[in-house]
């Protein structure tokens, strides 16, 4: 059974910094470009950054450039986002994703994780 | 950035209903459209992908259809869990965007 599991998810102050992680299984994550999507509250969904198999290209919206990392270790099965910086329009449930390569399709979600940025 | 569209914004419909949802790029896209079913609470579902590509376990009362621009999405007859919000999402540039969503309720 494919499983992705995000942790990480927390209230944070503004200005504060958070990092995420998305442990995978039953299928080749090694193999599969992987993503970080989040979605306000009472929002659409809003893709963020994406990372290549062995991490040699990596993309993000304008809005985070600067400000989150993403990373990922095959080894550990684990996709990760490093957050820092983090402003109130941030606030959202973070997803991750199998997929995102050119052309590619999101087969697989995990549940999602809860960050919030407030005073 | 390219700009995906859907109309409509919401939609209400009955069980055994035909719908249509439209999803417009602000550039050609070819065919790299996925189409995601959300559930309230719920993580986003692949429907169909490559615009008219069924994924994997997905009743065939779904279909999409389309290219370079236009896109459709149609449920040929609504069944009560097909009430959701349905995302269009483009996959030939990043950053890989999603339309704003329809929801379809009764």
């Amino acid at each position: 059974e494919v499983q992705l599991v995000e942790s990480g998810g927390d209230l944070v102050q503004p200005g504060g910094s958070l990092r995420l992680s998305c442990a995978a299984s039953g299928f080749s994550f090694s193999s599969n470009w992987m993503t970080w999507v989040r979605q306000a509250p009472g929002r659409g969904l809003e893709w963020v950054a994406n990372i290549k198999q062995d991490e040699s290209e990596k993309y993000y919206v304008d809005s985070v450039k600067g400000r989150f990392t993403i990373s990922r270790d095959n080894a550990k099965n684990s996709l990760y986002l490093q957050m820092n910086s983090l402003r109130a329009e941030d606030t959202a449930v973070y997803y991750c994703a199998s997929g995102g390569a050119v052309a590619g399709r999101y087969s697989y979600w995990g549940q999602g994780t809860l960050v919030t940025v407030s005073s | 950035d390219i700009l995906m569209t859907q109309s409509p914004s919401s939609l209400s419909a009955s069980v055994g209903d035909r719908v249509t949802i439209t999803c417009r790029a602000s550039q050609s896209i070819t065919y790299y459209l996925n189409w995601y079913q959300q559930k309230p609470g719920k993580a986003p579902k692949l429907l169909i992908y490559a615009a008219s590509s069924l994924q994997s376990g997905v009743p065939s009362r779904f279909s999409g259809s389309g290219s370079g621009t236009d896109f459709t999405l149609t449920i040929s007859s609504l069944q009560p869990e097909d009430f959701a919000t349905y995302y269009c999402q483009q996959t030939v540039s990043t950053p890989q965007t999603f339309g704003q969503g329809t929801k379809l309720d009764i």
